[in-house]
């Protein structure tokens, strides 16, 4: 099956910074999300990218389908961005099922 | 924005009882997904259900889980008898059609005593 990876496993920003999460997969997708997980459990859909580039105020995601990576860029980051970012790839031809992986937790500190 | 909503938020029940999750998906999505998610790991694949049947499970969805959709808007995943490694975070997802996302509800916090 769909090997993902994410990296980092951690990482601790100063309020204002800026960061790239990247997700590599194994094998070609045509579905790809990012999801923030907050404090409370909820997972929160933040793109929905097999493909291409989006942008959604501070945050943008870009995949590039055929090298098999996407990446999610945080600017200027904000306490409230804390949580666990995650990764998830399908491939509808193979029953469409989402592969999360391990996530990249994020914790931006005052 | 249209939401998926479950209910109960959390729920805590003795090892051997049954349990039933329960799901609103947004109304006109036709494809419908359980996944769980134990503490500190991350989320897995239950079973996707769509034109009223199972469509793909896991090897984690065996005898003692089942799904139904009694009606034209819920999605129950139900649980015969827990055990206490069924204690988890259990998320349900709908999506309109295989060209857009999934979106997840709140999910249902499980805890097997």
């Amino acid at each position: 099956g769909i090997q993902v990876e994410q990296s980092p496993p951690d990482l601790i920003l100063q309020e204002g910074a800026n960061s790239t999460l990247r997700c590599n997969f194994s094998d070609s997708v045509n579905n790809l999300q990012w999801f923030h997980q907050n404090p409370w459990g909820q997972l929160i859909n933040l793109f929905y990218i097999p493909s291409g580039t989006k942008q959604n105020g501070r945050l943008s995601a870009t995949t590039v389908a055929t090298e098999r990576y996407s990446l999610l860029y945080i600017s200027s980051s904000q306490t409230t961005d804390s949580g666990v970012y995650f990764c998830a790839v399908g491939d509808y031809n193979q029953g469409g099922k989402l592969i999360f992986g391990q996530g990249t937790e994020l914790s931006v500190k005052p | 924005e249209p939401e998926v909503t479950q209910t109960p938020s959390h729920q805590v029940t003795q090892m051997g009882q049954e349990v039933i999750l329960r799901c609103v998906p947004i109304s006109n999505h036709l494809y419908f997904y359980w996944y769980r998610q134990i503490l500190g790991q991350k989320v897995e694949f239950l079973v996707s259900f769509y034109n009223n049947e199972i469509s793909e499970k896991s090897e984690i969805f065996d005898d003692q889980f089942s799904v139904e959709r009694p009606d034209g808007s819920n999605f129950t995943l139900k649980i015969r008898s827990t055990k206490l490694e069924d204690s988890a975070m259990y998320f349900c997802a709908s999506s309109l059609d295989r060209d857009h996302g999934y979106t997840f509800g709140s999910g249902t916090r499980l805890t097997v005593v």
